[in-house]
């Protein structure tokens, strides 16, 4: 069975400061994503990462991929209130249909 | 001009009725799938559905059964409605089986 494991599950953030959020999952997948969630809205894609090493970036926000160690990171540079929200990472497998399997989600609050 | 859009947005009805949950994409997908969210935000498949075809069924009871009319539809019906079913459900789509997926907005499901 598929894992996938974030952490930390809270994270509460000074604005300015960096911090980075942390998914592993247990078998090998092909792909991996990190979407936000507000408040009582919908999944919005942030990143698709597909092979190793893989890097992408938008605004403050960095995802990388480690597929060796099964590891992908989403790193905050200089966070500001706006980022505040939930963020998943999930992977897919092709033998399982490529169902998302979701991690438990980070909830993000930056304050002043 | 929405693309994955689901009716209703917010359902409250008492245990034991039965319920429908509709969902259509205007991007001329082939995939669909349901995804349930818990009060404690995690996110499960349910059902996939690839040209109309049943792909995945997760270890979903049997109250609850997808139906797709066609690929640009995939409703969920929910009979004897308990309260543990009381959810967000989100309908996603993708291009095909390993395509990205889209998410509609979501259902507020709610039993008393």
């Amino acid at each position: 069975e598929l894992k996938v494991e974030q952490n930390p599950l809270f994270l509460s953030m000074q604005e300015g400061k960096n911090y980075t959020i942390y998914c592993n999952y247990s078998t090998t997948s092909d792909r991996l994503y990190w979407y936000r969630q507000d408040p009582g809205k919908s999944l919005e894609s942030l990143f698709v990462l597909l092979s190793n090493g893989a890097v992408k970036q938008e605004g403050r926000l960095m995802a990388s991929l480690d597929t060796k160690a099964r590891l992908s990171t989403l790193h905050i540079t200089a966070a500001v209130h706006d980022l505040s929200a939930t963020y998943f990472c999930a992977v897919d497998m092709r033998n399982s249909g490529y169902a998302l399997n979701f991690g438990k989600g980070t909830s993000l609050l930056v304050t002043p | 001009d929405t693309a994955v859009s689901q009716t209703p947005k917010y359902l409250v009805t008492q245990m034991g009725n039965d319920k429908s949950i509709k969902c259509e994409q205007n991007l001329g997908h082939d995939t669909m799938y349901w995804y349930k969210q818990d009060s404690k935000k995690f996110l499960k498949i349910m059902f996939s559905y690839n040209n109309k075809e049943l792909i995945i069924n997760e270890t979903v009871p049997n109250r609850f059964s997808p139906k797709s009319p066609d690929k640009a539809h995939l409703n969920l019906h929910i009979n004897s409605l308990e309260l543990g079913d009381s959810a967000v459900y989100f309908c996603a789509s993708s291009r095909d089986l390993a395509g990205e997926q889209y998410f509609g907005p979501g259902t507020r499901l709610t039993v008393t």
